[in-house]
């Protein structure tokens, strides 16, 4: 069936580290959504990337379609960087559908 | 508003008691979703409307769940006879139009059931 299946489940670092997020997706996609859902549960939009890559300061995301697979990397982490990050796919039927997401906890 | 605009944020009722939860969404978006998402989970998809389409209920998870959609803009979601299973956040999302574009997301209700 329709899955999207994101990569690591957990992920603890120390602030200033880099990341790589991880989503891979079982069928080709209309669009790409990457969140962060804060600890307050605010989801927050970061990318809408079906494809190609984007980059935002500290944060860029690269979608390689015909792989079926998307990457967010944050850089020079920073505590507020802490958070859920989800990955959501639309497969066409014009509903998003969301990955498990990564929970990101940053140390000071 | 600027944003989608969700109300309540915080709802807590009894087991057994009808609840309305409103979304308003982003001025000239004619694209609304409702998700659902328990403690601790992803979002789980409940219920979009298109415009003056019919909408697509394909997620709703019981028939005690109902949305409508007045005028194409505000979004009431209900669910009748509340059971404890049904206490998660309950978000409401937009989008310009259909088949691409973000989604933008409101901060959400939460709803306990006691």
């Amino acid at each position: 069936g329709i899955q999207v299946e994101q990569s690591p489940p957990d992920l603890i670092l120390q602030e200033g580290a880099n990341s790589t997020l991880r989503c891979n997706f079982s069928d080709s996609v209309n669009n790409l959504q990457w969140f962060h859902q804060n600890p307050w549960g605010q989801l927050i939009n970061l990318f809408y990337i079906p494809s190609g890559t984007k980059q935002n300061g500290r944060l860029s995301a690269t979608t390689v379609a015909t792989e079926r697979y998307s990457l967010l990397y944050i850089s020079s982490s920073q505590t507020t960087d802490s958070g859920v990050y989800f990955c959501a796919v639309d497969f066409g039927n014009e509903k998003l559908t969301f990955g498990t997401g990564t929970r990101l906890t940053i140390i000071p | 508003g600027a944003g989608v605009s969700q109300s309540p944020s915080n709802k807590v009722t009894e087991k057994g008691k009808d609840v309305e939860l409103r979304c308003d969404p982003i001025s000239g978006h004619t694209a609304l979703y409702w998700y659902r998402q328990s403690l601790g989970q992803g979002l789980e998809f409940l219920i979009y409307f298109q415009g003056n389409s019919a909408p697509d209920k394909s997620g709703l998870p019981s028939d005690r769940f109902s949305a409508e959609r007045t005028g194409g803009s505000v979004s009431t979601l209900t669910i009748q006879r509340t059971q404890q299973e049904d206490s998660a956040v309950y978000l409401c999302a937009s989008r310009a139009k259909r088949g691409t574009g973000e989604l933008f997301f409101g901060e959400g209700s939460r709803l306990t059931v006691l």
